[in-house]
């Protein structure tokens, strides 16, 4: 199976900082999805297909990347974008999750 | 709207059987496939199996062994067990909803299980 490793495992911003995590595949994949989970709830899909965002996302996020190694970037943190994140392939099979970047606000 | 939601009991015995219901509304099952998905507390969630809209069921070799997944589209529900449980798969379990492109696009608010004695 695919192994996602995902970097940082946990982060701090501040308000107006530019964030970027960053999900590296163990073998080639066509796309990374991304979902964004808070404490106590489900996640939540946020990214797919690489760089599309889910209905909802604020525009503020933005998904690129190739091959073994994609990222999320926020282009200016804001309170509300504190919470975990978890990259997922889907292009092999099992699909399969990144242990996750979780993100705090400084 | 979409809703899916799981059931099942919070506490089960290590070496007993895990029986959870996934009870969906808004869609159809014969339409779209549903997913189990488990998070262990604190780490990233893994994909156990899935039941595919036409019936058809797949699963992760790491639980094929121990997992079935099953449904009844008259009471728009899905199924799982899992047997032989030990403490490692303590954790909250999800069903999720997968559509044609969009794999996991809604979840359930999970069920969690505890495996202890």
């Amino acid at each position: 199976e695919i192994v996602l490793t995902q970097s940082p495992t946990t982060m701090a911003a501040s308000p107006g900082e530019k964030v970027t995590i960053t999900c590296r595949a163990s073998s080639s994949v066509s796309y990374m999805h991304w979902f964004q989970q808070k404490s106590g709830t489900s996640p939540k899909p946020w990214i797919y297909d690489t760089s599309k965002l889910a209905s909802g996302v604020p525009d503020r996020f933005s998904g690129s990347g190739s091959g073994t190694s994609y990222s999320l970037t926020i282009s200016s943190m804001e309170a509300e974008d504190a919470a975990t994140y978890y990259c997922l392939q889907r292009s092999s099979y099992p699909p399969t999750f990144g242990a996750g970047t979780k993100l705090e606000l400084k | 709207q979409v809703q899916l939601k799981e059931s099942g009991p919070g506490l089960v015995q290590p070496s007993e059987t895990l029986s959870l219901t996934c009870t969906v509304s808004g869609f159809s099952l014969t339409s779209y496939s549903v997913s189990w998905v488990r998070q262990p507390s604190g780490k990233g969630p893994e994909w156990m199996g899935r039941m595919w809209y036409d019936g058809d069921t797949a699963y992760n070799s790491a639980l094929k062994s121990r997992l079935s997944i099953s449904r009844d589209t008259s009471k728009n529900q899905v199924f799982l067990k899992m047997n032989s449980l030990q403490t490692d798969d303590t954790g909250t379990y999800y069903c999720t909803r997968d559509g044609p492109g969009r794999d996991f696009d809604y979840w359930g608010q999970g069920v969690m299980v505890t495996v202890s004695s």
